[in-house]
C-alpha cells in the first residue's frame, strides 16, 4: 500500500460546527503533514508529526486541532471555523522527520464553510 | 531564509512538443533535495521528479527531465512529447533541512497542454 487516503473527500459545515478531518497511510511512514491549499496557491504548512508526536505547529489558530493516535492516523479536528478557512486540506506522510526524499499526499479534503 | 521562485505563472503547450518551466531557489545548504510536483485538477499532488543536490547528473523520468544548475540555484523541469494528461499545476519545491523537515514550494506554474 503506497498511498494516504484522506476521508471525506469534500466537507460542508457551519461556522458553530464540530467535524474531524482524517488522514490514513499504512506504509509505515512516522512523519505525518497537514496542509492547507486556497486555489491556485501553493500548500502552507500547518502542522507536522514525528513519531507521534508535535514536532511543527506552524502558528496556526487554536480552532485547528491536530491530533495523532497512532503511527498511521492522522487527524485535524476543527471547531468554530471562519469563511476563510474554506481551502482544500492536504495530508502527506514521509519515512520519518529527517527523511529528505519528499512526501506522499493525499488527495485532500476540500471544506467549506458556511 | 530559504525561498523558491517559479517566474511563469502559466503556461502553454502544444500536445507532442516540448515544455520547460524553470524554477530558482535559494538555501545556504549544502545537502538538499529539490522536487517537481504536479497537482492535476484532481487535486491530487504527484511527484513527478526529485534531484539530490549533491548528485551532478540531472535526474530524468521517462518524458521529465530536468536541468540542475547548482552553483546557478536553478531546476527547470523538461516536459517532452506533451501530453492532454500533462495538464495540471506544477510546483518546484525544497525540502528543508530541520526536524521535521519542511518543504518548501514556489508559487506553481499552470501548464496547458492543447490539442
Amino acid at each position: 500500500d503506497t498511498e494516504v487516503t484522506q476521508t471525506p473527500k469534500h466537507l460542508v459545515m457551519g461556522m458553530t460546527n464540530k467535524k474531524s478531518l482524517k488522514c490514513e497511510q499504512h506504509m509505515g511512514h512516522r512523519a505525518m503533514y497537514w496542509y492547507k491549499q486556497k486555489a491556485k496557491k501553493p500548500p502552507e504548512l500547518m502542522f507536522v508529526y514525528s513519531y507521534e508526536k508535535l514536532s511543527i505547529n506552524e502558528s496556526v489558530p487554536s480552532r485547528f486541532s491536530p491530533e495523532c493516535p497512532n503511527s498511521s492516523l492522522l487527524n485535524l479536528h476543527l471547531h468554530a471555523l471562519q469563511p476563510e478557512d474554506s481551502a482544500l486540506y492536504l495530508c502527506a506522510s514521509s519515512q520519518d522527520g529527517t527523511d529528505l526524499r519528499g512526501y506522499t499526499f493525499g488527495s485532500g479534503t476540500r471544506l467549506t464553510v458556511v | 531564509a530559504q525561498t523558491v521562485t517559479q517566474s511563469q505563472p502559466e503556461m502553454s503547450v502544444q500536445e507532442a512538443e516540448t515544455v520547460t518551466l524553470s524554477c530558482t531557489y535559494d538555501t545556504s545548504e549544502n545537502n538538499y533535495y529539490l522536487f517537481w510536483y504536479k497537482q492535476p485538477p484532481s487535486r491530487q499532488m504527484i511527484l513527478v521528479i526529485r534531484q539530490e543536490a549533491y548528485k551532478q547528473q540531472n535526474a530524468t523520468e521517462n518524458r521529465f527531465s530536468v536541468n540542475f544548475q547548482k552553483a546557478a540555484k536553478s531546476f527547470s523541469l523538461k516536459i517532452s512529447d506533451s501530453q492532454l494528461g500533462d495538464t495540471a499545476m506544477y510546483f518546484c519545491a525544497f525540502m528543508k533541512r530541520e526536524y521535521g523537515n519542511k518543504l518548501v514550494f514556489g508559487a506553481g506554474t499552470i501548464l496547458r497542454v492543447k490539442s
